[in-house]
């Protein structure tokens, strides 16, 4: 299974872009990479999977380069209701979804 | 469709009692998954099923977990004997195919004391 790192925590204020970059330097040809966000009480959302350059839909950007080592989920203008943990998965096709901690983005006003 | 529907949403129980956990997937779709969450590990895969079969229990943690899935629309995940370090979240998911859009239950918040 390709690792993934993404960090622990983000503090955002309302109205401003997020940018959440998640590592993964042994993704293999066949993985996609696909992002999750979870708030409290509640099981994980699935926001946008991509396997290169930009994916966009009315939610989120995801940004991956040409490399795959990294990609980036880009979160435009978050609210109070952003606030979740976001999950960066690299999915191979023989194994299902590991999640791990996350990155716990809080939204201030 | 209703989702992914988990019961009880939450359990409290003496350790070594028996535990079970249930979890109707979305029909019609092929895996179901069980994790559990924990502060200090995150959200674990502890197995996985396709088209009822166990295919990856290699995350289950010890013997005392066991889980099974006797038809397309049902599946349970048993602790026996629990231990308060069982306390968790429990989440199932399903989904159509692999590497497809996953849809997780609400949860049971196990607490064993």
């Amino acid at each position: 299974l390709a690792k993934t790192t993404q960090p622990i925590s983000m503090d955002s204020y309302e109205g401003q872009e997020v940018n959440i970059t998640c590592s993964h330097n042994n993704i293999a040809t066949n993985d996609y990479i696909t992002w999750y966000q979870q708030f409290p009480s509640q099981g994980p959302r699935f926001i946008i999977q991509g396997y290169k350059t930009k994916v966009t839909n009315e939610v989120a950007s995801l940004f991956i380069p040409a490399d795959r080592k990294s990609s980036t989920l880009s979160l435009p203008r978050v609210s109070l209701s952003d606030t979740a943990v976001y999950y960066c998965l690299v999915t191979d096709s023989g194994y299902a979804l590991n999640f791990g901690k996350g990155t716990s983005l809080l939204v201030t006003p | 469709d209703a989702g992914v529907i988990q019961s009880p949403r939450h359990e409290v129980t003496e350790m070594g009692q028996e535990v079970t956990l249930r979890c109707k997937p979305i029909s019609g779709h092929d895996y179901l998954f069980w994790y559990r969450q924990t502060m200090m590990r995150g959200l674990e895969l502890l197995i996985y099923f396709n088209n009822n079969v166990p295919i990856d229990d290699s995350g289950m943690p010890e013997d005392r977990f066991s889980a099974k899935m006797p038809n397309a629309s049902f599946s349970t995940l048993k602790i026996q004997p629990s231990e308060p370090r069982d306390s968790a979240v429990y989440f199932c998911a399903s989904s159509p195919f692999m590497n497809t859009e996953a849809f997780f239950g609400q949860g049971t918040r196990l607490t064993v004391v």
